[in-house]
């Protein structure tokens, strides 16, 4: 069965820190895999998916399938970074999404 | 891109009683999803909602309990049937487009 873990419910770093979200999940196939934020009074949203190997605003991630992980990072965490971030993993797209419990990130100025 | 309307937001509703919770897309889908966050847990997928056919639900909900409609290809409604403390919880829509997910505003559910 599928799980996305995140380990952090709450992280707090000072602004022009680096940040990094942490993710795991365990499947037996090769699964997408997705960042999604919420940020205050809005509705939840794509950040970034893995295939398509971007940087959103500063965040990039990288699947490591050796290491089942897909943790997103930022260089320098601005203030406007503040927001839930849900980690989800699609098996076949973004039907089906199973995500983790979220981390609520909070950049202090 | 799809912007969902969801509604309502936010309801307290007696224990015993429905609601149901109603999602309009701004263009036509063919899919959509109905998810259930309770307190502190992730969100959870409810149901799977293609127009013409039956809801396809998952593992742990029952078509009884939380009965959806897709009349056509921009609307759908999920409803919860005999309501308890239990079922406090932000239940959220959503669709697909080109694999990218989009969400409604959610719906924040308290039963007493």
């Amino acid at each position: 069965a599928q799980r996305v873990t995140q380990p952090e419910k709450l992280l707090s770093v000072f602004k022009g820190a680096p940040v990094e979200l942490k993710c795991n999940y365990s499947y037996s196939g090769s699964p997408e895999l997705f960042w999604y934020v919420q940020y205050s009074r809005q509705r939840l949203q794509l950040l970034l998916r893995h295939i398509s190997r971007e940087s959103i605003k500063g965040f990039t991630a990288d699947l490591n399938k050796g290491e089942t992980s897909f943790h997103l990072k930022k260089p320098f965490a601005q203030e406007e970074d503040s927001a839930m971030y849900y980690c989800a993993l699609s098996p076949n797209g973004a039907n089906n999404l199973f995500f983790g419990t979220g981390t609520r990130l909070t950049v202090i100025p | 891109s799809a912007v969902i309307s969801q509604k309502p937001s936010r309801d307290i509703c007696q224990r015993g009683t429905s609601l149901t919770i109603q999602c309009q897309v701004d263009s036509q889908v063919t899919m959509m999803f109905w998810y259930r966050q309770q307190p502190g847990q992730s969100l959870t997928l409810i149901a799977t909602a293609n127009q013409g056919s039956e809801a396809t639900y998952e593992s742990g909900f029952v078509i009884d309990k939380f009965p959806i409609s897709r009349p056509n290809l921009t609307f759908s409604t999920l409803t919860v049937s005999n309501m308890s403390p239990e079922d406090s919880s932000i239940y959220l829509c959503s669709t697909e487009v080109y694999t990218e997910a989009f969400f409604g505003q959610g719906t924040r559910l308290t039963v007493v």
